[in-house]
């Protein structure tokens, strides 16, 4: 079975500080890991993803995550914030489905 | 556009009504998942099915229901509609892969209102 856990439901920075979302993941088998966007009243959009391979993945809009098995995490990062920022963003793990995190909203201060 | 269509965007009701909500995959996907995002449960998996077979559950009531056609568009069936079923659901649709690396494609959702 697999889980997400996100922590923080809200996360508030000043435009151009760092962005930080942690996630942190069970799964039973090798898990392929997700981070999802989704912008008020729109659907979700993928932002990126690890399957296999290089641990440190970039996504689109100048997003990261690093992969940490022996932490079990997934943590998504971006440099610099910028107002666009601001929306829900959303942890994944497919293990036999995807299983989504409850959601972190992302709010970015002028 | 992700490619994923789902009809209609809002869909206001009355309790104890019945809907349908119709989802048509990215083409040349075969799997279609339906979800539902609640403020209060978040995003649910509800159901898949993967070229006109049902092939995993999750949290879905006994009185929703679906199905895949041949043409792989999907329907998700709501009756006896009460107002904790007014939430927004998610059709989306994923590559033929024996295990899914890309992730999934969502659609815009459709808003359920019941009132």
């Amino acid at each position: 079975a697999q889980s997400v856990t996100q922590l923080g439901s809200h996360v508030s920075v000043s435009e151009g500080a760092l962005v930080l979302l942690r996630c942190n993941y069970s799964s039973s088998v090798p898990p392929y890991l997700f981070w999802y966007v989704q912008y008020p009243n729109q659907g979700l959009q993928l932002l990126l993803k690890y399957t296999t391979g290089a641990t440190l993945v970039k996504g689109i809009n100048g997003f990261e995550a690093e992969f940490k098995k022996s932490e079990t995490s997934f943590h998504l990062t971006k440099p610099s914030a910028h107002m666009s920022d601001a929306a829900e963003y959303f942890c994944a793990v497919y293990g036999n489905k995807l299983v989504f995190g409850a959601g972190t909203i992302l709010r970015v201060k002028s | 556009d992700s490619g994923v269509t789902q009809t209609p965007k809002h869909l206001i009701t009355a309790t104890g009504q019945r809907v349908t909500l119709r989802c048509s995959p990215r083409s040349g996907d075969l799997s279609v998942y339906w979800y539902q995002q609640s403020l209060d449960q978040g995003l649910q998996f509800l159901i898949q099915y993967y070229n006109g077979e049902e092939r995993a559950k999750g949290n879905i009531l006994e009185r929703f229901s679906a199905q895949q056609f041949p043409d792989l568009h999907s329907e998700l069936n709501l009756s006896s509609l009460e107002l904790g079923d007014s939430a927004l659901y998610f059709c989306a649709s994923s590559a033929p892969s024996y295990r899914v690396r890309y992730g999934y494609t969502f659609g815009s959702g459709t808003r359920l209102t019941v009132v």
